[in-house]
């Protein structure tokens, strides 16, 4: 199985500054025949179920705020949320699709304001 | 408006069983495959079990296999999760949530039933 490993466990960022997240998978995601990565990010706010934000790692979910990007690629992926508000207040999960019928998620970084 | 409602959760002693179920509204419920995923209390998200469109294909987590049953009623619009022989470690939000092709995101996920295994 393909085990996911985010970088940090958690983080506090000041309103306004940028917030960086690492996701390293096991195994390479990028599917050759397509040349895609099979990577999702996850937001999850207490009391709410997860929500998808980026696909592919690198698109946007409709309705996602533009300060939400995903960049990487094969092993090696990033959440970037460029400006941090208030509303982002929540833990994040990589996920990898790639694999089937098995879907693993990172263990989950929890986002707070400093 | 695409709608997953979970229910059936509540107390259970270690050994017993329950059953979930997800109700599912605003899309076409038979085109899409399904799945549960849980979260323990103070635990990140770990994915339990899936269904594809017709019920043929029926996955699931090593830590569940022989206790769990998913199914789905696709004239219901109805997922279920059947648990049997449940353990304290099987605490835990379950959320049903889609996906729209194999290789696919969850995109749509229902608000979460708690399902607590305790004495």
């Amino acid at each position: 199985d393909i085990v996911m490993t985010q970088s940090p466990d958690s983080l506090a960022v000041s309103l306004g500054e940028r917030a960086t997240i690492s996701c390293k998978s096991s195994q390479s995601v990028l599917y050759s025949s397509d040349n895609k990565n099979y990577l999702a990010w996850y937001q999850h706010k207490p009391g709410q179920p997860p929500k998808l934000l980026i696909y592919w790692a690198s698109t946007r979910e409709s309705g996602v705020p533009d300060r939400f990007s995903g960049s990487g690629s094969g092993t090696d992926f990033t959440l970037t949320i460029s400006s941090l508000q208030a509303e982002d207040v929540a833990v994040y999960y990589c996920q990898h699709y790639y694999s089937s019928p098995t879907w693993t998620f990172g263990q989950g970084t929890k986002v707070e304001i400093k | 408006e695409v709608q997953l409602v979970e229910s059936g959760g509540g107390l259970v002693q270690p050994g017993g069983s329950l059953r979930l179920s997800c109700a599912a509204s605003g899309f076409t419920f038979s085109s899409y495959y399904m799945t549960w995923v849980r979260q323990a209390p103070g635990k990140g998200l770990e994915w339990v079990a899936n269904i594809n469109q017709d019920g043929s294909d029926k996955p699931y987590v090593d830590s569940v296999k022989g206790r769990f049953t998913i199914s789905r009623d696709n004239a219901k619009n109805s997922l279920y999760l059947q648990m049997n022989s449940l353990r304290a470690e099987d605490t835990a939000v379950y959320y049903c949530a889609r996906y729209y092709s194999l290789m696919a995101p969850f995109d749509y996920w229902g608000q979460g039933t708690l399902v607590t295994v305790s004495s």
